[in-house]
């Protein structure tokens, strides 16, 4: 299986600020990687898709970078609808499809 | 916009089949790929398998003995049969539409799950 590290595991934030999450692959994905926001009670919702590809729809805050191993999610000028916890899921192999452990945003 | 909605029991007792269903709204089943996902209390997300309109599943290596994904294109809708289930299974099911394009795959809309516990 592909393991996918997330870091850091939970961040505080205050309204404004710019963030990076950061996500690594134990092996070579290419820009295979996709990010998602989770608010509780909710499933969770595509942000950043082929690494750095915004979903239609995502405000322009959002950005991701990377490839092979390693990738970032930013967020600039955080909201308060983004206070919620953020997976990284790699597509490069079905075998089995693996998602990172999640990184929670939190109000500081 | 594609909707999902997942239904079936909320507790199921160990060593039984806990069987969910998920309704597509709002486009065709008859493409793409579907899947179910789960995410255990206070853990992550956990891949469990795809079914395609034609039939042809894809299903997580350790979960695979006992897992059944089929499609109903009649009903627009696909489901999920996990055997012999533990208190290990206890989890909230969500599923999701999977697209693959020339970008790769991603799951682009997802249900807003439902919760499942294992317990006699």
């Amino acid at each position: 299986d592909i393991q996918m590290t997330q870091s850091p595991s939970s961040l505080s934030a205050s309204v404004g600020d710019r963030i990076t999450i950061t996500c690594r692959a134990s092996q070579n994905i290419g820009n295979h990687l996709n990010w998602f926001r989770q608010k509780p009670g909710e499933g969770p919702k595509l942000l950043i898709y082929a690494a750095s590809t915004l979903q239609t729809g995502v405000p322009s805050r959002f950005s991701g970078n990377g490839s092979g191993t390693e990738f970032t999610l930013s967020i600039i000028r955080v909201q308060p609808e983004d206070f919620a916890t953020y997976f990284c899921q790699q597509s490069y192999s079905i075998s089995p499809i693996t998602f990172g452990q999640g990184t929670r945003l939190e109000i500081k | 916009q594609v909707q999902l909605q997942e239904s079936g029991p909320g507790l199921v007792k160990p060593s039984e089949t806990l069987s969910l269903t998920c309704t597509v709204s709002g486009g065709s089943i008859s493409s793409s790929y579907w899947s179910w996902i789960r995410q255990a209390p206070g853990k992550g997300l956990e891949w469990i398998g795809c079914v395609y309109y034609s039939g042809r599943t894809d299903y997580n290596p350790s979960l695979k003995s006992r897992v059944t994904i089929s499609v109903d294109t009649s009903k627009n809708q696909f489901s999920l049969k996990l055997s012999s289930v533990t208190a290990a299974d206890t989890a909230v099911y969500y599923c999701a539409r999977r697209i693959y394009d020339r970008s790769g795959s991603r799951f682009d809309s997802w249900g807003q799950g439902t919760r499942v516990t294992v317990s006699s």
